[in-house]
Parts: C-alpha cells; structure tokens; sequence
C-alpha cells in the first residue's frame, strides 16, 4: 500500500526568497512520484516528475525536487519565489498494485503564498 | 490545442435532481479518469475507464456513474444529487495506465447540491 504526506499544510515565503514543499511517501515498490500545481479556479498542471532515472528533477518554471530513497522524500523547490508561484502544489505517488492498473495517491496539498 | 475540456464550470443542483457532467479530450489518450476535490482531502478517485467500453469504480463511486462510448468523452452521471456530492470535480486523462504516464486535467465543474 501507498500514502503521501505533505508535511505543510500551508507555506508563506517572501518574493526573491528559496521555496521547499516537503513530501515523504510510502511504497511498497518502486514508485513514480509527481508534483502538481493546481492555480486557483483551474485544473492539476503537471510541473515535474520522476521516473527512476536521475534523481534530481527539473521541472517548469524553475522547480526541481529531488528523490532521496533514504528517506523516503520527494520534496519539491525553487531558488527564488516568484509572485505567480503562490497556488496549490500536490504531491503524487504512482504504483502498480500486483493483478491491478496503475495506482495514484494524491497527497492533501501544500499552499503556498508568496509575500512581496 | 483544447487538452480536456469539462462542462458545465458551475452547477446548482436541488437534492434529488439528476445531471452529467461532460468531459472530452481530444490526445487520444486510452486512459481517463473522474475525481471530486474536497478542502483538507486531496484529490479522490471517482471512475476511471483504460479504453472505450471498459470502466471501472474508484475509491468513492456511490451515486456516480460513468460510461465511455468513444475515446474522446467520458461522462459523468449523478443519479440523484445529495449534499454530499457538492465539491469540485475533476476530468482528467493520460496516454496509458503507464506508471509514468502523466494525468492532463480539465479545468473542473463547480457542483452545489442543497
């Protein structure tokens, strides 16, 4: 079975300054993980994902996240927070469960604000 | 490049009221999916169907149903509305049941049941 914590419900960084979204995961094997953001009134928009290749990930507009299997973590950042950034960012974990198609499980999300 | 497109945006539904929601996406993607999004719940699992003619249930299913005719469209079918049921519902569609295959998602349909 698989979960997905995000660890902050709600995060405020000033404009300029690093971002971190934290996510830890459970998997039984080995995953796919994903980050979405999700502006307000829109749809889930893909910013980047992780497919046992590299382990640090670059995304749109200057996100990346690293994979860190020790730790089970997926935690998603951006070196200098930019106003349009504040939206809804999920989580996403993707594993195929023995004799079924494939399994998603969305963490509960981490809203970010962005102070100018 | 229309991607998903989901009708209607907004939706008052009085209990006990039928309606569907349409959703139609034009990637020609196999795999397409329903999710409702509740505050604090993420995103949960409505329906979701890997090839026409083939659907499946989710993690929360009653009261929905759902039918997949063509590839292109996916409706979504409350039999008789609850207030319950308000919340913001999701269409979403990926190439394949991949584990790397990426979800596209409409832009959601606003539902309020009283």
């Amino acid at each position: 079975a698989q979960s997905v914590t995000q660890l902050d419900s709600h995060v405020s960084v000033s404009e300029g300054t690093p971002v971190l979204l934290r996510c830890n995961y459970s998997s039984s094997y080995s995953p796919s993980l994903f980050w979405y953001v999700q502006h307000p009134n829109k749809g889930l928009q893909l910013l980047l994902k992780y497919t046992s290749a590299a382990t640090l990930v670059k995304g749109i507009n200057g996100f990346e996240a690293e994979f860190k299997k020790s730790e089970t973590s997926f935690h998603l950042t951006k070196p200098s927070a930019h106003m349009s950034d504040a939206a809804e960012y999920f989580c996403v974990v993707s594993e195929r469960e023995a004799g079924s198609a494939r399994q998603l499980t969305f963490g509960s999300g981490t809203q970010l604000t962005v102070l100018p | 490049n229309a991607g998903v497109t989901q009708t209607p945006k907004f939706q008052v539904l009085k209990t006990g009221q039928s309606m569907t929601l349409q959703c139609a996406q034009d990637m020609n993607h196999e795999y397409m999916s329903w999710y409702r999004q509740d505050p604090g719940m993420g995103l949960r699992l409505i329906h979701y169907s890997v090839g026409a003619g083939i659907t499946d249930q989710g993690e929360v299913p009653n009261g929905y149903n759902v039918s997949r005719s063509t590839t292109e469209d996916f409706p979504l079918r409350l039999l008789s509305a609850a207030p319950s049921q308000t919340s913001v519902y999701f269409c979403a569609s990926s190439l394949d049941r991949g584990l790397n295959s990426p979800l596209h998602f409409g832009n959601g349909t606003r539902l309020t049941v009283t």
